[in-house]
């Protein structure tokens, strides 16, 4: 079965302050895409960030990097400089092959101005 | 063009209507997806279709009936809804194979009365 796990429902973090969100997964495909969503309050699901199961360099976009751990089957998100815009759901995933994807539950993330 | 363009916004129909929600993307996409949200849940995924063939019926009612025209295109279309099936109606798109990010619209409110 695959599964994502995201044990934080909600979290708070000051305004240029660094937050951990985190995320395990359970999968016995060897070949997969992990992937960390983000829903503002204005609803619109839009990709933070992506990593390829296969390669081992963490992935990072600006603010935004993930700890990738293959053996443990963790992909935590860190977001630097925390901004006021950051305010939203953030979903973990991953797609394993055939365009299967699975969700976590997701945690609430608030940023304190 | 990266955008999934959903219609309408918001909808509220009563138990006994027929309504239809519409979704369109212009990617060049081949996988197309609807999924139902509840407030600070993951999407559940409902249907997936792949070139325009029904791939995935995530056992939903028959309330639902989807339909994709052609590779652009995707409806949903509602008759006899209850009121537990007011939620927001999230499509997707991706590429099959890759990287597979799914591409989501802003979504539409259903409220059924």
């Amino acid at each position: 079965a695959q599964t994502v796990t995201q044990s934080q429902p909600e979290m708070s973090v000051q305004e240029a302050e660094t937050v951990t969100l985190s995320c395990t997964y359970d999968t016995s495909e060897n070949n997969y895409y992990l992937f960390w969503y983000k829903q503002p309050p204005s609803r619109q699901m839009i990709l933070v960030i992506r990593q390829e199961a296969y390669k081992q360099q963490n992935a990072t976009e600006n603010r935004f990097s993930v700890n990738f751990q293959k053996a443990a089957k963790s992909f935590s998100l860190k977001i630097s400089d925390s901004q006021l815009g950051d305010t939203a759901m953030y979903f973990c995933a991953f797609m394993i092959t055939g365009n299967q994807f699975y969700f976590g539950t997701g945690t609430s993330l608030t940023v304190i101005p | 063009d990266t955008e999934v363009t959903q219609t309408p916004k918001h909808l509220v129909m009563g138990m006994t209507n027929k309504k239809s929600l519409k979704c369109e993307q212009h990617m060049g996409h081949r996988a197309m997806y609807w999924y139902k949200q509840k407030a600070k849940k993951p999407p559940e995924l409902m249907f997936v279709y792949s070139y325009e063939k029904l791939s995935i019926n995530e056992s939903v009612p028959s309330r639902f009936s989807p339909e994709c025209p052609n590779s652009s295109l995707l409806n949903l279309h509602l008759h006899a809804l209850q009121p537990e099936d007011s939620a927001l109606y999230l499509c997707a798109s991706s590429p099959i194979g890759g990287t597979g990010e799914l591409f989501f619209g802003e979504g539409s409110r259903l409220t059924v009365l």
